[in-house]
């Protein structure tokens, strides 16, 4: 059963970098999407971005400046970094897996992706 | 970005009711809708992926359904673990984003 650990401070100081590592176990990263998420308090969910297992990203516009997301495939982890922070940036932080998925809709092979694991998250208070 | 609606923001309910969550994108996103239940202080817990598929191990008094724009949730018999807040996200393109959630509380 695949699970996903997220690790790294607690606490980071306006206008450095936020660096979090998500630890993948009982399965391979070399395969899926590998999403990072977040959920400031109180609040809902937004998505910062997602590597594959061969390396592309793709990041929220939104975040797109300031966010690295990169894979180590020998650690079995993947990694985000988000620079110049500001208090906006405290929240929790999930890491999760993306899956994707095929059938026959109307005819016609229709793709779809989920977040079928998540981690447990880890908060980051930018102060 | 693709925005996701949902409504109701809150509702109460008791043991044993029917509940329905609505979500509307603000484009078509054909099917690519997946609902997640998460309560306080937890991850997100996928339910529904595709609009009515059901992750292994959900139980089946939760559905899911729609295309379009427009999708429900279902909860056929509200049980005490339900109590919890619903998101809905689309999958259709990037950015992924998420409905503001939905606040099921005990009446």
């Amino acid at each position: 059963q695949v699970q996903l650990q997220e690790s790294g401070p607690g606490l980071v100081k306006p206008s450095e970098t936020l660096s979090l590592t998500c630890t993948v176990s009982g399965g391979s990263i070399s395969s899926y999407y590998w999403s990072w998420i977040r959920q400031p308090p109180g609040k809902g969910l937004e998505w910062i971005g997602y590597i594959s297992y061969s390396g592309t990203t793709s990041y929220n516009p939104s975040l797109k400046s300031r966010v690295t997301i990169s894979l180590d495939t020998s650690k079995n982890q993947f990694s985000l970094r988000l620079s110049s922070v500001t208090a906006a940036d405290t929240a929790v932080y999930y890491c999760a897996r993306e899956t994707s998925g095929g059938e026959l809709w109307r005819r016609t092979p229709y793709y779809y992706y989920y977040m079928d694991v998540w981690g447990k998250g880890t908060t980051v208070t930018v102060s | 970005d693709i925005q996701m609606t949902q409504s109701p923001s809150s509702l109460s309910a008791s043991v044993g009711d029917r509940v329905t969550i609505s979500c509307r994108a603000s484009q078509s996103i054909s099917r690519s809708v997946n609902w997640y239940q998460q309560k306080a202080g937890k991850a997100p817990k996928l339910l529904i992926y595709v609009a009515s598929s059901l992750q292994s191990g959900v139980p089946s008094r939760f559905s899911g359904s729609g295309s379009g724009t427009d999708f429900t949730l279902t909860i056929g018999s509200l049980q005490p673990e339900d109590f919890a807040t619903y998101y809905c996200q689309q999958t259709y393109t990037i950015p992924r984003t998420f409905g503001q959630g939905t606040k099921v509380e005990l009446k």
